[in-house]
């Protein structure tokens, strides 16, 4: 157990809705950080918060949204839903944005479009 | 930018067998590297992890070596077990990079072991 909680763990919808994926990092973790895993794609980095603010953009779509809240638990929100967005998406943390910190990861969030 | 080149898998070896996965990266700074596992279901943890170049990153048997001359950092243990089968993924975070810590993902090596 990596002490990174995501809910839900599975989320069946069809194309066109909103749905939003929840994280809690590791207690005293400041910094998240969400990936896609997806078999075309392989895993790929979408954003990053550091205490509340966005740090960095990777690959995120303009129709996926995310924010860090005060007690630190962040949140995906991913709209007008496509079937290429079918992939698990995971959330990690860590201590403090430094590339030699290890970043621990949650169980991930297996999100499926019909 | 940075990428990572990771041994294509499948791969299957026999209990007790020697594995090499081999991995090279790419960096414009000066990378931080990192092997993480994926067990069936589960998210990824670390593995190992090395930081400058010669260190050496060991756990459970694992080991990987930070080699700059050949932008490597290829992952090997003596003698697998069943319960390694997993997939792994080698990856990089750019510490030049300030202000982007993510991590740069291989594409995954499947592992299985046969008894």
């Amino acid at each position: 157990d990596s002490g990174v909680t995501q809910t839900p763990k599975h989320l069946i919808t069809a194309t066109g809705q909103r749905v939003t994926l929840r994280c809690s990092p590791r207690s005293g973790d400041l910094s998240v950080y969400w990936y896609q895993q997806s078999l075309d794609q392989g895993l790929q980095f979408l954003i990053q918060y550091y205490n509340g603010e966005e740090r960095a953009k990777g690959n995120i779509l303009e129709r996926f949204s995310a924010q860090q809240f005060p007690d630190l638990h962040s949140e995906l929100n991913l709209s007008s839903l496509e079937l290429g967005d079918s992939a698990l998406y995971f959330c990690a943390s860590s201590v403090e944005p430094r590339s030699y910190n290890e970043q621990f990861f949650g169980p991930g969030t297996r999100l499926t479009v019909l | 930018g940075d990428s990572v080149t990771q041994m294509e898998g499948p791969v299957t070896l026999s209990e007790e067998a020697f594995l090499t996965i081999n991995c090279t990266y790419t960096a414009t700074g000066y990378p931080s590297l990192f092997w993480y596992v994926q067990y069936p279901g589960e998210g990824l943890q670390l593995l190992l992890k090395a930081t400058k170049a010669d260190d050496k990153g060991s756990n459970k048997g694992f080991e990987a070596t930070y080699r700059k001359e050949t932008t490597s950092f290829h992952l090997e243990k003596g003698s697998v077990q069943v319960s390694d089968s997993a997939v792994y993924f080698c990856a990089l975070s750019d510490q030049t990079n300030f202000g982007n810590e993510k991590l740069t993902f291989g594409t995954g090596t499947r592992l299985t072991i046969i008894p």
